[in-house]
């Protein structure tokens, strides 16, 4: 029972392009929705986060849509740097609960 | 300011031996969860706890598994009986309360037990 899903196991960009990273889920009882990054051997970094009440975020070169209607959800990074080579989470808080549902990831490689 | 401390970073156990993983969270933060990746899969939350207090352990498998925040020294995620299933990376993650805003929670490294 996959609630949080991540159907793009890696994404390859070229430095200075955009990188869009998607992101499905199934509950409609999830009040927010974050964005963790991973490097090799490190635990997940928090980079950005939207309420369920918003549709937009932005925080520098990152922004994440949400459309509720479609249960879908997207980060957007530019422009890409070799630095952002990681592997995504996206995850979401059921309403009324401390924990979070994390996707499976995609890993993310931008190149020269 | 250290960050959320976790060791050991890697253990290694045979089948039927104990595990126990340790979480130091960041200075001031009082709330402690613990969550387990295995390969090829996203985080999994096991467990929420407070000092002296399990809150949602709704994630932790019934058997073998339990954990503890005592009121002095670190947080402990302990598995008795260890089998090749177990063989995950443990991620402990601390907030300063409840994480009413949900980026609150800060991450350790993990540690990685491998069970033979």
């Amino acid at each position: 029972d996959q609630q949080v899903k991540q159907n793009s196991p890696s994404l390859s960009v070229q430095e200075g392009r955009i990188s869009i990273l998607n992101c499905d889920y199934t509950n409609s009882m999830f009040d927010y929705f974050l964005w963790y990054k991973k490097y090799p051997a490190e635990g997940p970094t928090f980079l950005i986060s939207i309420s369920s009440i918003k549709d937009k975020n932005e925080d520098g070169r990152f922004t994440v849509f949400l459309n509720k209607s479609a249960k879908h959800l997207s980060l957007h990074i530019v422009p890409s740097q070799p630095g952002d080579s990681a592997v995504y989470f996206c995850a979401a808080r059921p309403l009324g609960t401390d924990k979070l549902i994390f996707g499976t990831g995609t890993r993310l490689q931008v190149f020269p | 300011n250290a960050g959320v401390m976790q060791n050991p970073r890697h253990l290694v156990r045979r089948r039927g031996q104990e595990a126990r993983l340790r979480c130091s969270p960041m200075k001031g933060h009082s709330h402690v969860y613990w969550y387990r990746q295995l390969p090829e899969e996203g985080l999994k939350f096991m467990v929420y706890l407070q000092k002296e207090n399990i809150i949602d352990e709704s994630g932790m498998p019934k058997e073998r598994f339990s954990a503890e925040f005592p009121k002095e020294g670190p947080s402990i995620l302990r598995i008795q009986q260890v089998v090749r299933g177990d063989s995950a990376a443990y991620f402990c993650a601390s907030s300063p309360g409840r994480a009413l805003k949900a980026n609150v929670l800060t991450f350790g490294a993990g540690s990685r037990l491998t069970v033979l």
